[in-house]
């Protein structure tokens, strides 16, 4: 079965520099979310879209923006990069009506 | 809003034995869903068990079961027959019914089995 599948896995940046995180849901599923889990931490709500259009916002940065394109994959854009943004970036995907939520494995972002 | 607390951050438990993972949450709705996810080393995060809140009856999984107490907002982890593979830290979390809403997750419990 198809999963959610996250591009790049692994990632290095400087400070300062920008990042672009892409997440393509599973196919039919309408809604995307993005998360994001530091070193030691539980996973924590950035921003979802429903439809293409942003469902709910979390605790994401003004650095940071997201949008989902007409295929209904999604793109996280990072800018002005800090050393604490180093985390794993999760992406998951539901359908309407809810029946679950499916991961995909995470781009881990290192800093330097 | 929604709270998840998991009161225990680490567990450890012999291989064979069955061991409890803690969950209370706060809310004031009265629909919604309760999961536990595994996330081993590599960092997955996989799905052990979900479980409605209208459902009185306890979500089971093969060696994965709930104890779920809706008036108390407790939502406990049973794993029975312990093995190797278990070892992880196991997430708590909740999501409201409807809509499109994101998960809450706890904090977290790292378990450890023990050969």
């Amino acid at each position: 079965a198809a999963g959610v599948i996250q591009s790049p896995r692994h990632l290095i940046k400087e400070k300062r520099e920008t990042a672009t995180l892409k997440c393509y849901p599973i196919p039919r599923h309408d809604t995307v979310y993005w998360y994001q889990q530091g070193p030691g931490q539980d996973p924590q709500f950035l921003i979802s879209f429903y439809e293409k259009m942003q469902s709910d916002k979390g605790s994401i940065p003004d650095r940071f923006s997201a949008q989902q394109f007409s295929d209904y994959h999604s793109e996280l854009n990072m800018s002005s990069l800090e050393l604490g943004d180093s985390a794993l970036y999760f992406c998951a995907s539901s359908a309407t009506p809810f029946h679950g939520y499916t991961f995909g494995s995470g781009t881990r972002l290192t800093v330097v | 809003a929604q709270t998840v607390t998991q009161s225990q951050p680490e567990m450890s438990v012999q291989e064979a034995e069955t061991v409890t993972l803690s969950c209370t949450y706060d809310t004031s709705e009265s629909d919604y869903y309760l999961f536990w996810y595994k996330q081993p080393p590599s960092r997955q995060m996989i799905l052990v068990i979900r479980q409605e809140a209208y459902k009185q009856q306890n979500a089971t999984e093969n060696r994965f079961s709930v104890n779920f107490q809706k008036a108390a907002k407790s939502f406990s982890l049973k794993i029975s027959d312990s093995q190797l593979g278990d070892a992880a830290m196991y997430f708590c979390a909740y999501r409201l019914l409807s809509g499109n809403t994101p998960l809450v997750f706890g904090k977290g419990t790292r378990l450890s089995v023990i050969a």
